[in-house]
């Protein structure tokens, strides 16, 4: 069946401007997650749905970082006022329910360049 | 806090030779431990877990809770397993659906 896909795959803006990056999880996955994978952090939390609850956003790295989740399904995550830090490659997991006898599932990411 | 530490950036090894990534973990209660791997211009996916104990791709894991470790291990590398290791972990507490990653181990296997 098809995976979680992503979309933009690539993504190139300008210093200043907002961004938004969407998820599609797998049809039926209640849980979907974003990350973040920079150079020198590694790949970092940044917010859960359960449906389309966000019960944890504590790794939203500003208040320029904002999800939402409508219909239990598509996910988008929005970037305010860019900033070079912010660019890195943005992955979005879904999973069937949330915890940890359930696979995540990984989209194939977001590739995000702020110059 | 959770945190998930793999001290080697880069493992270079030669065809057939074993090959051993090492991940070690701070977390006070019990964990669950993956290991997950990224083929060149392919998507993050789950290699294997600490408690389905299987061998995948003639990969194995063992948690030592004493010593607080999940090294993945290969006895004979094959250049297909060239890739991105990263190891993680889920807590058992009320995060457990957050997954806590190490920095990654980028393993080269040469001809």
């Amino acid at each position: 069946g098809a995976g979680v896909s992503q979309s933009p795959s690539n993504k190139v803006t300008e210093k200043g401007k907002d961004v938004e990056l969407r998820c599609d999880p797998i049809s039926g996955h209640t849980a979907l997650y974003w990350y973040r994978q920079s150079l020198g952090q590694g790949l970092e939390f940044l917010i859960y749905f359960q449906g389309n609850s966000a019960p944890d956003k504590s790794g939203l790295p500003s208040d320029r970082f904002s999800a939402e989740r409508t219909g239990g399904s598509v996910s988008t995550l929005t970037i305010q006022r860019t900033q070079q830090e912010d660019s890195a490659v943005y992955l979005c997991a879904s999973s069937p329910a949330p915890g940890g006898p359930y696979e995540q599932y990984f989209g194939p990411g977001t590739r995000l360049t702020v110059t | 806090a959770q945190r998930v530490t793999q001290p080697e950036k880069l493992l270079s090894v030669f065809k057939g030779a074993p090959v051993e990534l090492k991940c070690n973990y701070s977390y006070s209660g019990s964990p669950e431990l993956f290991w997950y791997v990224q083929y060149s211009r392919q998507r993050l996916q789950l290699l294997l877990r600490h408690i389905s104990r299987e061998s995948i791709k003639g990969f194995t894991a063992d948690l030592n809770k004493g010593e607080t470790s999940f090294h993945l291990k290969k006895p004979f590398a094959q250049e297909e397993d060239s890739a991105m290791y990263y190891c993680a972990l889920i807590g058992s507490g009320g995060s457990n659906y957050k997954l806590t990653f190490g920095k990654g181990t980028l393993l080269t296997v040469n001809p």
